[in-house]
């Protein structure tokens, strides 16, 4: 079973329009959520990350989420998309795991496509 | 400062060949990963490691060997490749705490 789900699979949209996709996880207890970015061609950078505290998170490059824990949530934003934004997203989570070791399940990913 | 650097950048191989695919890290990180990334499917965890000579089985391990003789290396081994191997592999570290990984530029892997 999928524990970690983008709901959006493509996801089309014009410069200037608001960005949300979403992220839900199935894991209970304490969890690590982040979501990554791949640009076309290049390897995954890490956009923003929750570990704990404020439940929402600054990124960079405009990007925030949110953690809405009764929700398994962790919901990317942005208020006005680029054309530079073309990518496709991961989101993250480590899951209440052994030892510490967190190794994180990753989504299957969304891919975004701006239009210019 | 080269970060997570993976070679080869692109191999191809016959069915049945063997090969390794190298990943080295220069941070001092504790903890290393192999994914592979296949269209629509995300990316998988083939094995990891949460130091050096301590490595351990992630979701899609079969085919697949590594080590971890030192903390900077992480190499992964195909036994026998097979065409269902056909993906592109990335290689992640991160240190011990909370922080998320950084990765490889790849490898893109084709068997025929």
């Amino acid at each position: 079973a999928q524990s970690v789900s983008q709901h959006n699979h493509h996801v089309i949209l014009s410069e200037a329009a608001s960005l949300e996709l979403g992220c839900n996880y199935s894991y209970g207890g304490t969890v690590n959520l982040f979501w990554y970015v791949q640009y076309p061609g290049q390897h995954l950078q890490l956009l923003l990350k929750y570990f704990s505290g404020d439940p929402l998170v600054k990124g960079i490059k405009g990007f925030e989420a949110e953690f809405i824990k009764s929700k398994f949530s962790f919901n990317l934003r942005k208020p006005s998309v680029q054309w530079s934004d073309t990518a496709e997203y991961f989101c993250a989570v480590n899951p209440p795991g052994s030892g510490g070791s967190y190794i994180p399940t990753f989504g299957r990913g969304t891919s975004l496509i701006v239009h210019p | 400062n080269a970060g997570v650097t993976q070679t080869p950048k692109f191999q191809v191989l016959k069915t049945g060949q063997s090969m390794t695919l190298q990943c080295a890290q220069d941070m001092n990180h504790e903890y290393m990963s192999w994914y592979r990334q296949d269209p629509g499917m995300g990316l998988r965890l083939i094995h990891y490691s949460v130091g050096a000579g301590i490595t351990d089985q992630g979701e899609v391990p079969n085919g697949y060997n590594v080590s971890r003789s030192t903390t900077e290396d992480f190499p992964l081994r195909l036994l026998s490749a097979a065409p269902s191997q056909t993906s592109v592999y990335f290689c992640a570290s991160r240190p011990r705490g909370y922080y998320g990984y950084t990765f490889g530029s790849g490898t893109r892997l084709t068997v025929v």
